[in-house]
């Protein structure tokens, strides 16, 4: 058990240009969810997977956002024309069906 | 609007002495419910998981759940420096997907 892994540790870019973080969920995990946290907050709950399907996405999610998990392994999350509010904190988490979430390191976001 | 709510603190109290957290939720029909720890800059770590009434123990710590007062709390006995961190309330609602509804945490401070 390696733990969830994500990658970058940390993205910082400027306003507007696209990002795409990588999650590495367990590996004997079929479910992934994306979070985000901003400071002095809890996590907030973007979108899901069982296996490569996308099952859930949440009202914050807006068209800018896409995941992706295409052979139900490994999750991208893609941001296009970055915005000042979308500094955060991208966390991921992998669970084996409804059991414990496990949550990676996260990719923290920094917009100049 | 389902809620986890949390006081956000700062919660202080003495080396050895009993920390004690609460977390409330609005939905009556939840069914797990868990207590996550997060050091600054890191990411959310899981402490317990509850399901039933009652306390459940695990070392230091105690979980109490009441679902007909929709209460959820979390008891840290010996308090050390090493515990203080944010403390994550979380839930997963009735006839949803899994993912987890936090709460905005409790800072705990425990001073030598």
């Amino acid at each position: 058990d390696t733990g969830v892994s994500q990658n970058p540790r940390h993205k910082i870019t400027k306003r507007g240009q696209n990002v795409t973080f990588r999650c590495d969920p367990i590996s004997e995990h079929n479910r992934l969810y994306w979070y985000r946290q901003t400071l002095g907050q809890g996590p907030e709950f973007l979108t899901y997977f069982q296996n490569e399907a996308q099952l859930e996405k949440s009202r914050l999610l807006s068209d800018r956002f896409s995941a992706e998990r295409p052979k139900g392994s490994f999750s991208t999350l893609e941001i296009q024309r970055t915005e000042q509010g979308d500094s955060a904190m991208y966390l991921c988490a992998s669970s084996l069906g409804v059991g414990t979430q496990h949550f990676g390191d996260g990719t923290r976001l920094s917009i100049l | 609007q389902k809620e986890v709510e949390q006081n956000s603190g700062p919660l202080s109290v003495p080396e050895g002495a009993i920390a004690s957290l609460n977390c409330t939720y609005s939905d009556r029909g939840s069914q797990s419910f868990f207590w996550y720890r997060q050091y600054s800059g890191k990411s959310p770590e899981l402490i317990m998981s509850i399901y039933s009434n009652g306390d459940k123990e695990d070392g230091r710590f105690t979980a109490q759940l009441n679902k007909a007062s929709q209460y959820v709390s979390l008891l840290i006995r010996d308090s050390q420096p090493s515990d203080s961190a944010t403390y994550l309330c979380a839930v997963v609602f009735s006839g949803n997907t899994g993912k987890l509804i936090f709460g905005q945490g409790t800072t705990l401070q425990v001073k030598p």
